[in-house]
């Protein structure tokens, strides 16, 4: 699987766009960038994942450079309820046993 | 619609007694199922995954074993604890040929 990188920590102040950026120089043609986050002592929760093409959902955006070796996750209007740890993470989509490696991810904290 | 399981919440236990933590799903069939272990502060590290009822992957070396003796059941098991055994364990589950992983609430396991 390909690997990725991503900043230890971030700031965002609250009401503003929090960007979070994974790089994944790596990756192959196959295999989708997906992003979690975990809440403190909570279990992760999947946000949004995608190929090639930017995604949005009502948690996020996703937006994926044309050459796929990094993306950013955008969480529009942050919250301090968005404070958590963030985890980028890249995986072939149709593969019956879906292995992911979740490396330490990006703490956002969200300031008021 | 789909829950995960797991219990207990929370668990304390000495250096060298045993271990069985169980998470179960409801609501979906033949699902994947995946032990993570998560030390503080860091990111999830797989721990075994499972795409059927007695198919067990093991990922990394170590003292725990995990079984599937039914469909939507995963047991994660040791004989004989370690104090490194300390962490947050979290298991999840995934459609088939889907990586999109929903994880459980956690069981924080201290070993003294």
């Amino acid at each position: 699987d390909a690997k990725t990188t991503q900043p230890p920590s971030m700031d965002c102040a609250e009401g503003r766009a929090a960007n979070l950026p994974c790089n994944h120089s790596t990756i192959s043609g196959n295999e989708y960038v997906y992003w979690y986050r975990q809440i403190h002592s909570q279990g992760p929760q999947y946000i949004i994942h995608g190929l090639k093409n930017n995604e949005t959902n009502e948690m996020a955006s996703l937006i994926i450079t044309e050459d796929r070796k990094s993306s950013t996750l955008i969480l529009p209007h942050a919250t301090l309820r968005d404070t958590a740890v963030y985890y980028c993470i890249v995986r072939v989509y149709n593969t019956n046993a879906g292995k992911s490696t979740f490396g330490d991810g990006t703490t956002l904290t969200v300031k008021p | 619609s789909q829950t995960i399981h797991q219990w207990p919440a929370t668990l304390v236990q000495p250096v060298g007694s045993p271990l069985s933590l169980e998470c179960t799903v409801e609501g979906t069939s033949n699902p994947n199922l995946y032990w993570y272990r998560q030390a503080a502060g860091r990111g999830l590290q797989l721990l075994f995954y499972s795409i059927g009822i007695d198919q067990i992957s093991s990922e990394v070396p170590q003292n725990l074993s995990a079984s599937r003796p039914q469909d939507r059941q995963f047991i994660l098991s040791s004989k004989k604890l370690l104090l490194s055994d300390s962490g947050f364990y979290l298991c999840a589950w995934s459609k088939q040929h889907n990586n999109e992983q929903f994880f459980g609430p956690g069981t924080r396991l201290t070993v003294l």
